[in-house]
């Protein structure tokens, strides 16, 4: 079955960067993306954008453009999510999901915490 | 800068029908805009329920489905449990594939 492991929680100072990873185990990593969706505290879902594990094109939240890197490593099945110069409004819990169109396999989350 | 838009909060009673609704600022939502719909329970990481409008994942109970209602999308749930509290997202794709949540629904079993 279908497995999505995320990375553990993390402590960054503001204007740090962080860099989460997410693998994923039970299909043909290749034949779809991965999708990235944070939740900050209290809050609502927030879509980040998806990368292709096919090909390696990415799609961004037009907010998150220039600060937020998508990448993936077809070799152990892992995509990774970076965020630059961190800010306490990036504190959220962070998801990716198998999918680009239909994300539906879920990591469990990873908690970054911004804060001086 | 575009606002999909569900209702804060609904309560239904055991054993009975309640309909969410997915709304765009952009104008009606159509099939073109590949609905998405997620359950979130306290703690939790979301669980995907419906995608592109009416499909349901194969652990999607029968009870959930989704359909285009008044240029809206909706997630209808009938025959409530006790054990459909929650809270529901809905996922739009807007050009560019571009996506954006709505706000999310809180849905209360009393």
């Amino acid at each position: 079955q279908v497995q999505v492991v995320q990375s553990g929680a993390e402590v960054k100072k503001p204007g740090a960067s962080v860099k989460v990873s997410c693998k994923a185990s039970g299909y043909t990593f290749t034949s779809y993306g991965i999708t990235w969706v944070r939740q900050a505290p209290g809050q609502g879902l927030e879509w980040m954008g998806w990368i292709s594990n096919y090909n390696g094109d990415t799609n961004y939240a037009q907010k998150l453009q220039g600060r937020v890197t998508m990448t993936t490593d077809t070799s152990t099945s892992t995509a990774y999510m970076e965020l630059r110069s961190l800010g306490s409004d990036d504190t959220a819990v962070y998801y990716c999901a198998t999918g680009v169109s239909y994300p539906d396999h879920w990591g469990q989350g990873t908690l970054v915490t911004v804060s001086s | 800068q575009t606002v999909v838009t569900q209702e804060p909060s609904l309560t239904v009673s055991p054993g009975g029908t309640v309909t969410l609704t997915c709304a765009s600022s952009t104008g009606a939502v159509t099939s073109g805009y590949y609905p998405n719909w997620f359950q979130q329970k306290p703690g939790q990481a979301p669980r995907a329920l419906i995608y592109s409008t009416n499909n349901k994942h194969s652990w999607t109970p029968a009870r959930f489905s989704g359909s285009l209602l008044g240029g809206k999308a909706a997630l209808t749930l009938s025959g409530v449990q006790p054990e459909d509290e929650a809270d529901y997202y809905c996922l739009l794709y807007y050009s560019g594939a571009q996506g954006v949540f709505g706000g999310g629904t809180k849905l209360t079993v009393l």
